[in-house]
């Protein structure tokens, strides 16, 4: 088991309603990156944080945003939801001094409907 | 664009005997590899990674191989265990911090009793 904590575990919203997905990083690791993964898919890459910045940003809309706290902690949010954005929302941290591997939560799996 | 691809989208082997599950990229600048196991429910589980500097990887019954020639990798997983069930998905970082991981679409391995 990873030290990556996230909450919630479970989501249902409606579309066009915005929700905040919350991560705890590794101890250690200073950089947060978030995935989603459609079922049946690998993940997908939405971006990085990295020092309270965005440092990195996949193939997703400006609806998707995030935050880092300077205990780098992280939350997605992601607004005016829409079908598509059901998935599992991962996060996961890793050291970039070391620039090594991502260690990745549990997710949290979010129903639009 | 960059993509990671798998060979085969499901693999079934003998509870004992190795399994071999392969990967090929298509982006030359990738420079870092992981490979990460993922069981239903749950998060990716780091396995093994492999930097582009080296051919070959070992860890406690796995094994990496990369082949820069052709952009594959492969992962070993030695006196396959019922444990092992799970879908394995292979993840490219061409970035200099590795920032964006880019991952194939996962290869399930079932283990027969």
């Amino acid at each position: 088991e990873t030290g990556v904590t996230q909450s919630p575990t479970h989501l249902i919203k409606t579309r066009g309603q915005q929700v905040t997905l919350r991560c705890s990083s590794q101890s250690g690791h200073n950089t947060v990156s978030w995935y989603q993964q459609a079922l049946g898919q690998g993940p997908q890459f939405i971006f990085q944080y990295y020092r309270e910045e965005e440092n990195g940003r996949g193939n997703f809309p400006p609806r998707f945003s995030g935050l880092q706290f300077p205990n780098y902690s992280s939350e997605l949010n992601v607004n005016a939801l829409e079908l598509d954005d059901s998935a599992l929302y991962l996060c996961a941290s890793s050291s970039r001094a070391e620039r090594g591997a991502q260690y990745f939560g549990p997710g949290t799996r979010l129903l639009v409907l | 664009g960059e993509s990671v691809g798998l060979h085969l989208p499901t693999l079934s082997v003998q509870e004992g005997d190795n399994s071999i599950i392969n990967c090929a990229y298509s982006n030359s600048a990738s420079d870092y590899f992981i490979w990460y196991k993922q069981e239903s429910g749950k998060g990716p589980q780091f396995i093994i990674d492999i930097r582009s500097n080296m051919d070959k990887r070992q860890g406690q019954r796995v094994t990496v191989l990369l082949n820069k020639t052709v952009k594959h990798l492969s992962l070993q997983i030695a006196a396959t265990q019922p444990g092992d069930s799970a879908v394995y998905f292979c993840a490219e970082s061409g970035d200099n911090y590795g920032q964006n991981f880019v991952f194939g679409p996962g290869t399930r391995l079932s283990v027969l009793p």
